[in-house]
Parts: C-alpha cells; sequence; structure tokens
C-alpha cells in the first residue's frame, strides 16, 4: 500500500495565483515526520520542511504554508501569489521511527506557473 | 552545497557492464542512505548503512549491492545493467537513524544503452 499518496500528477497555474499540493499519509506509528521536497529541471532535492507528528502547528515561511491535519492525515502545502520559480516537482515524504527513518515519497506533484 | 558528495554526476554505460556509484556523506554523519529516482518506480529507498554495518534494506535488486567503508563513505555497486537500470540515484545522510539534519546530495544521473 502506498504510504504517501500525491493525488495531483500535474497542476498548471498563472503567475500570483495562489496553489495548494495535496498530500495525505497512512503510518501506524507514533513517531514520524513529514517532508517537502522541491525538484527543480536541475535534478537536484531542495528540503522545504520538516514536521514531526507531535507538532500539528500550521507553519508559514515567505510564499510557503503548511497545513497539517493529523486527523486527515494530511500534510498540505499552499504557494501563495505563484511566481515562475516555483515550477517543479513536488514531493511529500514520511519518515518512521519504527521503520529506521528511511523515506517514503510520494508520486510528486509536477507544478507548472505560466506567466 | 548540501554537504554529501556524489561522484560522478553522469554516467553512460551500456547494458550489461558493472559501474560504482560514491557518496561521501556530511562530515560527522554516520547514516548513509541510497534512493532511486527512475520514471517507473518514482523515488525509493533502497539501502541504508550506519557506520559500516547495513541497517535497513528497501527495493533493492540482487544485482545491486552497497557498502560503507571505515572512512564513512558508501560505495553502490550496480552490476550486469539493464536499460531499464537507467535512473538518478540520491544519496544521502544523517548524524543518527533520525530525519534531523537528513541530507540529500545532489544525486548520479546513469543511463544505460
Amino acid at each position: 500500500a502506498q504510504k504517501v499518496t500525491q493525488a495531483q500528477t500535474e497542476i498548471s497555474v498563472v503567475e500570483k495565483e495562489d496553489v495548494t499540493l495535496d498530500c495525505v499519509y497512512e503510518t501506524r506509528d507514533t513517531t514520524y515526520y513529514l517532508f517537502w521536497y522541491k525538484q527543480p529541471p536541475s535534478g537536484e532535492l531542495v528540503f522545504l520542511i520538516r514536521r514531526n507528528s507531535f507538532d500539528e502547528q500550521n507553519e508559514i515561511s515567505g510564499r510557503y504554508s503548511w497545513n497539517f491535519q493529523k486527523s486527515t492525515s494530511s500534510f498540505n502545502f499552499t504557494i501563495t501569489a505563484s511566481q515562475v520559480v516555483d515550477s517543479a516537482v513536488y514531493f511529500c515524504a514520511l519518515s518512521e521511527a519504527r521503520t529506521g527513518n528511511q523515506f517514503y515519497f510520494g508520486t510528486g506533484t509536477s507544478l507548472t506557473v505560466i506567466p | 552545497d548540501s554537504g554529501v558528495t556524489q561522484t560522478p554526476k553522469h554516467l553512460i554505460t551500456a547494458t550489461g557492464q558493472r559501474v560504482t556509484l560514491r557518496c561521501s556523506p556530511r562530515s560527522g554523519d554516520l547514516s548513509v542512505y541510497w534512493y532511486q529516482q527512475s520514471l517507473d518506480q518514482g523515488l525509493q529507498f533502497l539501502i541504508q548503512y550506519y557506520n559500516g554495518e547495513e541497517r535497513a534494506k528497501g527495493n533493492i535488486l540482487e544485482r545491486f549491492s552497497a557498502q560503507q567503508f571505515p572512512d564513512l563513505h558508501s560505495e553502490l555497486n550496480l552490476s550486469s545493467l539493464e536499460l531499464g537500470d537507467s535512473a538518478l540515484y540520491f544519496c544521502a545522510s544523517s548524524a543518527d537513524s533520525t530525519p534531523y539534519g537528513y541530507t540529500f546530495g545532489s544525486g548520479t544521473r546513469l543511463t544505460v544503452v
């Protein structure tokens, strides 16, 4: 079974629009971590955020914000006022203490911001 | 620079050949993880080493093997290569087995022709 589901394969938005990338996870661990990574066309994985299972506080960093809801097992990512430089593939990932903290990645959402 | 160094950055080789990918973890990190990103399978965990010992295994093929040396660098060996092994291979390191300070290298792009 897929531990991390990113149902949106591709999203296109016009510059300055807001966009939300969905992530749903599945785990039986009480201690786990959730991540978002950005992969630009150059290929490297750029770390965006880490959240542990005991911290449900939402976070805002500039134009980026994250909504963590344990009740729905979701960890969604919103980009406000999108820019062309936000065009990339975004991955949500889960790490469980029980399985040694290897990462389970979702299939990624390819975001295209149209100028 | 993430501090995790992967070499080479690009590799082109023929089917049936064997290659070795190298990873130098960030200074002080004891854990090394290998991941494969392919079009078919997405990003998936292959194997983890902690201070020289294998700690966890994921979907790693029998044709693939890895090791971590006393200086903590790691090598991923891929043999009897097939076209489907073409992928981006990432190494990550962390100080221990927790995800704090988990850092990815920039990857090695392997093309099998």
